[in-house]
């Protein structure tokens, strides 16, 4: 039973224009969500994340949407470039209250920006 | 500064053997996960240590699999009597463990186990 689910296996974007990556779970127990970013033979790379009182966040190029009542996140590159071209995770945490924020993946989509 | 890394980066084993992997994780962090991530697939959780003690182990898929981290620093992943199903990218993360900057977990570039 996946709990967060990237339908999305791949996705394909010209240089310059926006990349839109998608993300739903269905745990409501979830209060913090990341994406991670996989190159090839290396390990995933923390890109942004998000806080569930909150609806947006912005770092750079990067901004995750989080809409609750769908359970639904995004993540918007704008403007995508060559060097973009990765494997998307998007990942869901719950805080316990303790320190574990042991996190659940979703299977990843695998952007190409084209040049 | 040094990130996580793991060694080897690749073991090839042969069905029934046992294999340990180790993390080394970056300096100062108390927090450490491991996760597997077999292909097609996004990383699934293991086993997490917060110190020296294994304080969530509710991912390890059974008792073949076992991890200790007894000075609250590297970790060694223990699978004993590998089975091919046992083939996967296994990944460890630290991260500082408190805080807001604990959900930043740090990943190492795994080591990808092929049991044959």
């Amino acid at each position: 039973d996946q709990q967060v689910k990237q339908n999305s296996p791949s996705l394909s974007v010209q240089e310059g224009r926006i990349s839109i990556l998608n993300c739903d779970y269905t745990n409501s127990m979830f209060d913090y969500f990341l994406w991670y970013k996989k190159y090839p033979a290396e390990g995933p790379t923390f890109l942004i994340s998000i806080s569930s009182i909150k609806d947006k966040n912005e770092d750079g190029r990067f901004t995750v949407f989080l809409n609750k009542s769908a359970k639904h996140l995004s993540l918007h590159i704008v403007p995508s470039q060559p060097g973009d071209s990765a494997v998307y995770f998007c990942a869901a945490t719950v805080n316990s209250g303790g320190s574990n924020y042991k996190l659940t993946f979703g299977k990843g989509t695998l952007l190409t920006v084209n040049p | 500064g040094a990130g996580v890394s793991q060694t080897p980066s690749n073991k090839v084993t042969e069905k029934g053997k046992y294999v340990e992997l180790r993390c080394d994780p970056i300096s100062g962090h108390t927090a450490l996960y491991w996760y597997r991530q077999s292909l097609g697939q996004g990383p699934e959780f293991l086993i997490y240590f917060q110190g020296t003690g294994a304080a969530d182990d509710s991912g390890l898929p059974n008792d073949r699999f076992f991890a200790v981290r007894p000075e609250g620093s590297v970790s060694t992943l223990k699978i004993q009597r590998t089975e091919r199903g046992d083939s996967a990218v296994y990944l460890c993360a630290s991260s500082s463990g408190t805080g807001t900057s604990g959900y930043e977990q740090y990943f190492g570039p795994g080591t990808r186990l092929t049991v044959t």
